[in-house]
């Protein structure tokens, strides 16, 4: 079954550093997405993109965060000088065209530790 | 404020037996709800989905109930194994004018299959 990879699995960082969170779509799909997980805190929406450009961002993706698709089958989020609050589980998600609502899939996540 | 949100942090249930996992919603216009898995160390798993024109959806061992009257939400799990041991999301779906839909992720449930 078809699923979405994420690069690094774990990736440590001094605070101020830039880091490149990386993601490989379902390949038929045409809507990314990511998310992140504080330690025991939910699962939270930061960016969906679509069609080479962001459709929402929540609050939490600030001026230094940033999201591209470089070439045909990834898909980034750059943090640019990053924050000890930074620290989390970071999902990329996937779904495809469709009417209406569409389920996600989610990668296993790249657990950023700043230090 | 709108909000997903789980009844039970804890679910204990011996091997065989039927797991229910409850969720709350408070947004009467949402039309699609999605219960994801989640084992340690991965990313959310797509178990089920169901669509607000629908009561009850059923899948191999799994079936999503929604009440929209009391804007309740259940996952049961018939003959719970422990590889079933996990934590349960309900996810709230909205579609974004821009194309995708973006999840609310509820608290979650850690269910526990005890021999």
């Amino acid at each position: 079954e078809p699923e979405v990879t994420q690069t690094p699995s774990h990736q440590v960082t001094q605070m101020g550093q830039e880091v490149i969170l990386r993601c490989v779509p379902i390949s038929n799909h045409l809507y990314f997405y990511w998310y992140r997980q504080i330690l025991g805190q939910k699962v939270e929406f930061l960016v969906s993109f679509y069609n080479n450009e962001i459709s929402e961002k929540s609050e939490i993706f600030d001026d230094q965060f940033s999201v591209e698709r470089p070439d045909g089958s990834n898909f980034t989020l750059k943090i640019r000088s990053t924050k000890l609050e930074d620290s989390a589980m970071y999902f990329c998600a996937s779904s495809s065209l469709g009417t209406g609502n569409q389920p996600q899939h989610f990668g296993d996540g790249t657990r950023l530790s700043i230090l | 404020g709108e909000s997903v949100g789980l009844h039970l942090p804890t679910l204990s249930v011996q091997e065989g037996d039927n797991s229910i996992i409850n969720c709350a919603y408070s947004n009467s216009a949402s039309d699609y709800f999605i219960w994801y898995k989640q084992e340690s160390g991965k990313g959310p798993q797509f178990i089920i989905d169901i669509r607000s024109n629908m009561d009850k959806r059923q899948g191999q061992r799994v079936t999503v109930l929604l009440n929209k009257t009391v804007k309740h939400l259940s996952l049961q799990i018939a003959a719970t194994q422990p590889g079933d041991s996990a934590v349960y999301f309900c996810a709230e779906s909205f579609i974004l004018t821009g194309g995708g839909n973006k999840l609310t992720f509820g608290t979650g449930t850690q269910l526990k299959v005890e021999l």
